[in-house]
């Protein structure tokens, strides 16, 4: 089965720009993963951030990007807020089913 | 306004059954994929199962075959998941989700609040 690796935490100071991966076990990312990128609060449902590498849903902020980067799937947070300190999950097609990566716990510090 | 209202989680014993729902309301819920998504305590987001929009084709995890079965009734707008053979690492908060595409590519755009669907003797 694929497995989905992320980053499993990250610090970034207000106001910085910090990057998550998202890597597929069956080799590099491409668009035909479909890769999701989620934002998950404490006792809260996921929000979708952004989908299909690089489309922002009409609720994400501006400084949410996607990308692919080196074989990867990357959501970059530019300007990081305080209130971007939150768990992050990349989602990817793979192999007739959908695969969640294992989250990145990203700290503003 | 889209909305997913998810219901029927609760205690279970191993090896028992539990069926859970969801409501949709706010679109055309027969023109979407819709899927499950579970989260055990502490732990990531696993995907569970999807259904397509007239319910002829189903797609699961390998841990969840055969033991549960994800069905939609577009008459009704509503989604179920029934479970049975219940094992204590089922034990999750299960969430409703809605698949959207655009753009050439499929993505979750609505999620429910989730339902708790504990397994323990």
């Amino acid at each position: 089965q694929t497995v989905v690796t992320q980053e499993p935490s990250l610090t970034v100071s207000p106001g910085g720009t910090v990057t998550l991966t998202c890597a597929s076990s069956t080799g590099a990312v491409t668009s035909s993963y479909c890769p999701n990128w989620f934002q998950q609060k404490p006792g809260r449902a996921p929000r979708p951030l952004i989908y299909g590498i690089n489309s922002r849903h009409s609720w994400t902020p501006a400084r949410f990007s996607g990308s692919l980067l080196g074989g990867k799937a990357a959501l970059t947070l530019s300007g990081v807020q305080p209130e971007d300190e939150a768990d992050y999950y990349c989602l990817l097609l793979s192999g007739g089913g959908w695969v969640f990566g294992g989250g990145t716990k990203l700290t503003v510090l | 306004e889209v909305q997913l209202v998810e219901s029927g989680g609760g205690l279970v014993q191993p090896g028992g059954s539990l069926r859970l729902s969801c409501a949709a309301s706010g679109f055309t819920f027969g023109s979407y994929w819709m899927t499950w998504v579970r989260q055990a305590p502490g732990k990531g987001l696993e995907w569970v199962a999807n259904i397509k929009p007239d319910g002829s084709e189903q797609q699961y995890v390998d841990s969840v075959k055969a033991r549960f079965t994800i069905s939609r009734d577009n008459a009704k707008n509503s989604l179920s998941l029934q479970m049975n053979s219940l094992r204590a690492e089922d034990t999750a908060v299960y969430y409703c989700g809605r698949f959207g595409y655009d753009s050439g590519t499929s993505h979750i755009d609505f999620w429910g609040q989730g339902t708790l669907v504990t397994v323990s003797s």
